[in-house]
């Protein structure tokens, strides 16, 4: 099964377009995050999501819009992409309480922008 | 604001070889620290961490990191590398309170075993 999946694996589109990504968790955790890798494999937080609320929220372009319909999904729609939003964005979830506080991180969807 | 430092990176090691990747953060209160490894074309995957207690921190695939308080670092190790240790391997620091974990993490050291 599972854990943390993302949707699309692969996206390919043109500058100026408006795209989304998806993220689902079957662990039955609380919390959600996007993260963005660069091609300098930098791994920068996003966003993160707190049983649908909006805990965390880096300094990203308002193009930027996470959406959690439910404490299972944390979607990423980008608005007018730009060449430099190409990177690899991955999800993940994470298992709070003592030692077994972690995150758990989604396949990744690699972003190229035209 | 908490940062972490990774110095290394780009290691090449020849298999059998012993392996230290250095990783320090900046953070004057309680941390919990994390080794997370990226095997190429993969998503990140949780090697070890340390949250309290003893310092020195067994993970998956033979590798150990210490916890030392005095010098902010959580370096990691492993005796005798494979060639399927090459990959990318991340330091990651979470100083967050309220219940909530940001993690902060470092550049990334990247790993090549050659056979």
């Amino acid at each position: 099964d599972t854990a943390v999946s993302q949707t699309p694996k692969y996206l390919v589109t043109q500058m100026g377009n408006d795209k989304s990504i998806k993220c689902e968790q079957n662990l039955g955790h609380d919390t959600m995050y996007w993260y963005k890798q660069d091609s300098k494999k930098f791994l920068k937080i996003m966003f993160s999501y707190n049983n649908k609320e909006l805990i965390i929220n880096e300094t990203v372009p308002n193009r930027f819009s996470p959406k959690s319909p439910d404490k299972a999904h944390l979607n990423l729609h980008i608005n007018s992409l730009e060449l430099g939003d190409s990177a690899v964005y991955f999800c993940a979830s994470r298992l709070a309480g003592g030692s077994a506080d972690t995150q758990y991180f989604g396949p990744g969807t690699r972003l190229t922008v035209l | 604001a908490q940062s972490v430092s990774q110095h290394n990176h780009h290691v090449i090691l020849s298999e059998a070889a012993s392996l230290e990747l250095g990783c320090n953060y900046s953070y004057g209160g309680t941390v919990n620290l994390f080794w997370y490894v990226q095997y190429p074309g993969q998503h990140l995957q949780l090697l070890l961490k340390y949250f309290s207690g003893d310092p020195l921190v067994k993970g998956i695939k033979g590798f150990e990191a210490e916890f030392i308080k005095s010098k902010f670092s959580f370096n990691l190790r492993k005796p005798s590398v494979q060639w399927s240790d090459t990959a990318e391997y991340f330091c990651a620091v979470n100083a967050g309170g309220g219940g909530y974990q940001k993690v902060t993490f470092g550049t990334g050291t990247k790993l090549q075993v050659i056979p």
